[in-house]
């Protein structure tokens, strides 16, 4: 079936440590998009990339990066940098975004709980 | 970008509808107006969409006001598996302001009581 894998489910990581968070679609989306979600909160955009090769900040980059190398692929790292990392991180996919595409479905992941020890 | 504003929560009897309102008020022309439902420890789920008309599907239905300034999510039976966090968010169909950008506010809590 189409949709998107994340993974890992539950992650820890020590302070000072970078982690990666995959993401793979295989419903030949071109948008991609991060987001972060604090318990009771609801979701803020990290980053979005509409196009192979191409991404944008959204809301709340600082302590993030991310790659768009293949169209199936979208891997969120969480730098040193992040100092409150702790949150449960959403990756959601659409058609590209212009004309009638606006219409159609964001289709999401089931998130991965990141947790700082 | 466009805003929108919901209620943080709202409670509902079992077996009864629910209307969830959802406020637009700087809502562009070529804004859909989208729903979606997350329950917890889980990704969002799409719920209905529309543009100007209202819209019916096996899930809900949506109702747009007239102006298009507001719109209201309506759960015809609510059941326990409903009780969840709705987001209403808009996307614009032309990109006039195209970001790519998902706007997702705080949601409404919907508890629903047996």
């Amino acid at each position: 079936d189409g949709g998107i894998t994340q993974s890992p489910k539950y992650l820890f990581r020590k302070e000072g440590q970078n982690v990666t968070l995959s993401c793979e679609q295989n419903l030949n989306h071109d948008a991609m998009y991060w987001y972060r979600q604090d318990p009771g909160q609801g979701l803020r955009l990290i980053y979005y990339s509409q196009i192979v090769n191409d991404f944008q900040k959204g809301d709340i980059a600082e302590g993030y990066s991310v790659s768009r190398e293949k169209k199936e692929s979208f891997p969120l790292t969480v730098t040193s940098a992040q100092k409150n990392p702790t949150a449960f991180y959403l990756c959601a996919s659409s058609i590209v975004f212009s004309g009638r595409s606006a219409g159609n479905t964001i289709y999401f992941g089931e998130g991965s709980w990141l947790t700082v020890v | 970008d466009a805003k929108t504003t919901q209620p943080n929560s709202m409670e509902s009897n079992e077996e009864e509808p629910v209307h969830l309102p959802c406020n637009h008020s700087t809502i562009s022309g070529t804004d859909y107006i989208h729903w979606y439902r997350q329950l917890p420890s889980q990704g969002p789920e799409y719920v209905i969409h529309g543009l100007t008309s209202n819209v019916n599907n096996r899930m809900a239905s949506l109702a747009i006001a007239e102006d298009r300034k507001s719109s209201t999510l309506i759960l015809h039976r609510a059941t326990l598996r409903d009780a969840a966090v709705y987001y209403c968010i808009l996307r614009d169909v032309l990109g006039s302001s195209n970001t790519g950008k998902l706007i997702f506010g705080q949601g409404t809590t919907l508890q629903v009581k047996p």
